[in-house]
């Protein structure tokens, strides 16, 4: 099975320009995360979504942050405009709900940003 | 406050020593979920384990093995002999159901392990 794919791998841009996250959870899955993860502050959930929902946005750092969920397939994670600070690595996840799974969420292999 | 702490930032040991990697966490609810996940040098985090607050017994998988103690607020993970491929970041997590019942995992800060030839 395909596990939670995110592009792009890598990505070194300018401040000031816009920066899109791109994820597809595992098939079947109901919930979505983003987390960050940064020397500073560690793993940091940023928002999650329930049935392409957003849920929980509180982690958000700003409003130059936005993420979208326009059907269960597909998620984006925008930055506009980007600053050198945002550099970190950005985590897509998501799991199925219940006590089978145990609530597992399963990530992503991270979208690494730098910002020159 | 922290709900999950990994007082370890780094270890260090030499190829075949045992280890052991402590969590501590904090959580008033009766049902939460513990898990621990690997993150190796590539990056990725890979889920290992996960424990629900209702089975206390200990699990063994190969050289790993994890110790939940309700009673110390403890999940540790012991890695017996080992190699160079388990350097890596460890994390420990939580996911309660007091946030409207959503068990949305909170991550502990991660112990570096690196194991020596």
């Amino acid at each position: 099975d395909a596990g939670v794919i995110q592009s792009p791998r890598h990505e070194v841009t300018e401040m000031g320009q816009e920066v899109t996250l791109r994820c597809k959870p595992i098939s079947g899955h109901d919930y979505l995360f983003w987390y960050r993860q940064t020397m500073m502050r560690g793993l940091e959930l940023l928002i999650y979504f329930n049935n392409n929902v957003p849920i929980d946005d509180s982690g958000m750092p700003e409003d130059r942050f936005s993420a979208k969920m326009p059907n269960a397939s597909f998620s984006t994670l925008k930055i506009q405009p980007s600053e050198p600070r945002d550099s970190a690595v950005y985590f897509c996840a998501s799991r199925t709900r219940g006590v089978r799974s145990g609530n597992t969420i399963y990530f992503g292999e991270g979208s690494w940003l730098t910002v020159v | 406050a922290q709900k999950v702490t990994q007082a370890q930032t780094e270890i260090s040991v030499v190829e075949k020593e045992d280890v052991t990697l402590d969590c501590v966490y904090e959580t008033r609810d009766t049902t939460y979920y513990l898990f621990w996940y690997k993150q190796p040098p590539s990056g990725e985090l890979v889920f290992l384990i996960r424990r629900n607050s209702f089975d206390e017994q200990n699990e063994i998988s190969g050289r790993y093995s994890w110790n939940f103690q309700k009673s110390t607020s403890s999940f540790n993970f012991t890695i017996t002999a080992s190699q160079v491929v388990d350097s890596a970041v460890y994390f420990c997590a939580l996911s309660e159901g007091a946030s409207g019942g959503s068990y949305i995992p909170t991550f502990g800060r991660g112990t570096s392990l690196i194991v020596h030839p």
